[in-house]
């Protein structure tokens, strides 16, 4: 089936403007995750939501970040005032479970966004 | 708070050689589980293997094997019989067995093939 898909490929944007990526998960799959990977690290967690509601956002670096899942499939993050310093690779997973209990649940990668901002 | 060490940033093997990547990590939980995914240049995040902190033996897929040390909190990947596929950066990985489902990264280790 369908992997995990994210538009666009690539963003750029000046500094100061807002911007939305999208992540569209594979069916069925209820977690799904937001990481940022910045050039020659590994990716770092941002997000993370179970079905439509934000389980852990401990990840966001501030309140420019925002990330939603209205119907507990496609999820959007958004940035607000965009800073050369959120130029990176923005990275979607989605896993079939997730929650409290125990698993051992995959998290399927998307491709990615790279976001540049000048 | 848990940190994972890749620290060899870049590796290199002759094709059909055997290639050991190393990684450590440091916890203070009893119950988590330890990734290996490579990421080719389309960025692209591939599973390669997966270890249970609980089992004992270590996994194994095809050509890909690791050397789950939990007392010394090592897990190094074992790639025999490297192919020109192999070639990409790869990135051992960290989660806590429940409630909290993020992956921990580590900074990643190139690995290149050399015909």
């Amino acid at each position: 089936g369908a992997g995990v898909s994210q538009t666009p490929s690539n963003k750029v944007t000046e500094k100061g403007k807002y911007v939305e990526l999208r992540c569209d998960p594979i069916s069925g799959h209820t977690a799904l995750y937001w990481y940022r990977q910045s050039l020659g690290q590994g990716p770092e967690f941002l997000i993370y939501f179970q079905g439509t509601g934000a389980a852990d956002d401990s990840g966001l670096p501030n309140d420019r970040f925002f990330a939603v899942r209205p119907e507990g499939s496609v999820s959007t993050l958004k940035i607000q005032r965009t800073e050369r310093g959120d130029s990176a690779v923005y990275l979607c997973a989605s896993s079939p479970l997730g929650g409290a209990g125990k698993g051992t649940d995959t998290q399927y990668f998307g491709p990615g966004t790279r976001l540049t901002v000048l | 708070a848990q940190t994972v060490t890749q620290s060899q940033p870049e590796m290199s093997v002759q094709e059909a050689e055997t290639v050991t990547l190393s990684c450590t990590y440091d916890t203070s939980e009893s119950d988590y589980y330890l990734f290996w995914y490579k990421q080719p240049p389309s960025r692209q995040m591939i599973l390669v293997i997966r270890q249970e902190a609980y089992k004992q033996q270590n996994a194994t897929e095809n050509r890909f094997s690791v050397n789950f040390q939990k007392a010394a909190k090592s897990f190094s990947l074992k790639i025999s019989d490297s192919q020109l596929g192999d070639a990409a950066m790869y990135f051992c990985a960290y989660r806590r067995g429940f409630g909290n489902e993020k992956l921990t990264f580590g900074t990643g280790t190139r690995l290149t093939i050399i015909p």
